[in-house]
């Protein structure tokens, strides 16, 4: 059974850091790639990064670029979110997602319950 | 940049109706690049449909998705209780790589 747990989430002021994980379980890990989808209190769902198998391709929504980066460690099977500069639009649940293939394909067939972040003073 | 709208926003109907859900793409999704999920409240999205018409592994065939170019559907042939939810549609393979539309709630008539 495929499983995605999230953990790394709290409350943080605006400006702090902030170090999300994920840890899988079930699956081969090293074989597909992983991304990092928010969900704002009451919203939709927003993409936020993802990571190919072999962290050779790397995207980040606009929203994001040059505050987070996203990195993996198949050894651990491990994803990780490194938020930087966080603003109150960054609060959040964010979920890890498993994509369908080894590169990014975006289509996200396994998801964890993910994560809350709070950004607040 | 591929922008979804999705309609309606609430539909209301009572289990055993079918329910039929609206995506519309501000320009043409690529190969049909578009999925469907579902989301329980208090649970994470779960994946229904890719490529606009296949379904994920597990999903009733209950549920089924159409369409090309900019328009898109989300059937559900029988509402049963579960199906009571948030559906989203995403493009991918676009630019930006993936958007999703904003959701339609399916509740209880």
């Amino acid at each position: 059974e495929v499983q995605l747990v999230e953990s790394g989430g709290g409350l943080v002021q605006p400006g702090r850091s902030l170090r999300l994980s994920c840890a899988a379980s079930g699956f081969n890990f090293d074989d597909y790639a992983m991304h990092w989808v928010r969900q704002a209190p009451g919203k939709g769902l927003e993409w936020v990064s993802g990571i190919s198998w072999n962290s050779g391709r790397i995207g980040y929504a606009d929203s994001v670029k040059g505050r987070f980066t996203i990195y993996r460690d198949n050894a651990k099977k491990s994803l990780y979110l490194q938020m930087n500069s966080l603003r109150a639009e960054d609060m959040a649940l964010y979920y890890c997602a498993k994509d369908r293939v080894f590169e990014l394909w975006y289509i996200f067939d396994y998801w964890g319950q993910g994560t809350l972040v709070t950004v607040s003073s | 940049e591929i922008v979804l709208t999705q309609s309606p926003g609430t539909l209301s109907l009572s289990p055993g109706e079918r329910a039929t859900l609206s995506c519309r793409a501000s320009q043409s999704v690529s190969s049909s690049y578009l999925a469907w999920y579902q989301q329980r409240p208090g649970q994470a999205p779960r994946l229904l449909i890719y490529g606009a018409s296949s379904r994920a592994t597990g999903i009733p065939d209950r549920f089924s998705g159409s369409g090309s170019g900019t328009d898109f559907t989300l059937t559900i042939s029988r509402l049963e209780p579960e199906d009571f939810a948030v559906y989203y549609c995403q493009q991918y393979g676009g630019s930006p790589p993936v958007s999703f539309g904003p959701g339609t709630k399916v509740d209880f008539k």
